[in-house]
């Protein structure tokens, strides 16, 4: 069955630092990934999506992810991290080949400290 | 402007008494979905439809029901809502079903729902 692993639950970076946060997969074959961002008390935004082709993928807010299809991940980054990056953030994959539905990952909390 | 809205944004209510959310897309969207988020569960999918009068369970549809009357609207009826179904619900529309290239979800802006 296809399911989605987001290691961290809860990651603190400070401003101006790294970030990656960690999403594994498992789905039979090549998969429609995504990370979405969710503001407190906003809805889902879209961050980025892979389908095929090439496996570094540049995102909207400065966020890139890279798909890893021997390590099944699928890891988002970004080289500096502002305030305003503080939310939580979702690893998805497609449920079916129809691509009728996603399958969310539970999840990982960005705390940005200054 | 192109959005996915929903209504109530919140809402307290009692066992028993029936309910509906109502989501509505001015995108001209043929897909449309439901999903409830809960704490360390994340999103998990209701129901959705690929057209007008077509829909299909998602993963957790027990106690949900919905209809697609028209392309625009995708309401989300509880008949007798229970405790386990407090939870915070989105309502999503893509052009077209699947998530080929090109082709996105949009995401309302939440729904949440107490059930005392």
């Amino acid at each position: 069955a296809q399911s989605v692993t987001q290691p961290d639950i809860h990651i603190t970076v400070s401003e101006g630092a790294s970030l990656e946060l960690r999403c594994n997969y498992s789905y039979g074959a090549t998969p429609y990934l995504f990370w979405y961002v969710q503001s407190p008390g906003q809805g889902l935004q879209l961050l980025l999506k892979y389908f095929s082709g090439d496996t570094l993928v540049q995102g909207i807010k400065g966020f890139e992810a890279e798909f890893k299809r021997s390590q099944s991940s699928f890891n988002l980054r970004k080289p500096s991290v502002h305030w305003s990056d503080a939310a939580e953030y979702f690893c998805a994959v497609g449920r079916n080949q129809a691509g009728t539905a996603l399958i969310f990952g539970k999840g990982t909390t960005l705390s940005v400290s200054s | 402007e192109a959005q996915v809205t929903q209504n109530p944004r919140y809402l307290i209510t009692v066992t028993g008494k029936k309910l509906t959310v109502t989501c509505s897309q001015n995108m001209n969207h043929e897909y449309m979905s439901w999903y409830r988020q809960d704490p360390g569960l994340g999103l998990r999918q209701i129901y959705y439809s690929m057209n007008v009068e077509v829909t299909d369970k998602g993963d957790v549809p027990e106690g949900y029901k919905v209809s697609r009357k028209e392309k625009r609207n995708f309401p989300l009826i509880l008949e007798s809502p229970s405790p386990n179904q407090t939870s915070l619900y989105f309502c999503a529309s893509s052009l077209i079903p699947g998530l080929g290239r090109g082709n996105t979800q949009y995401f309302g802006p939440g729904t949440r729902l107490t059930v005392l």
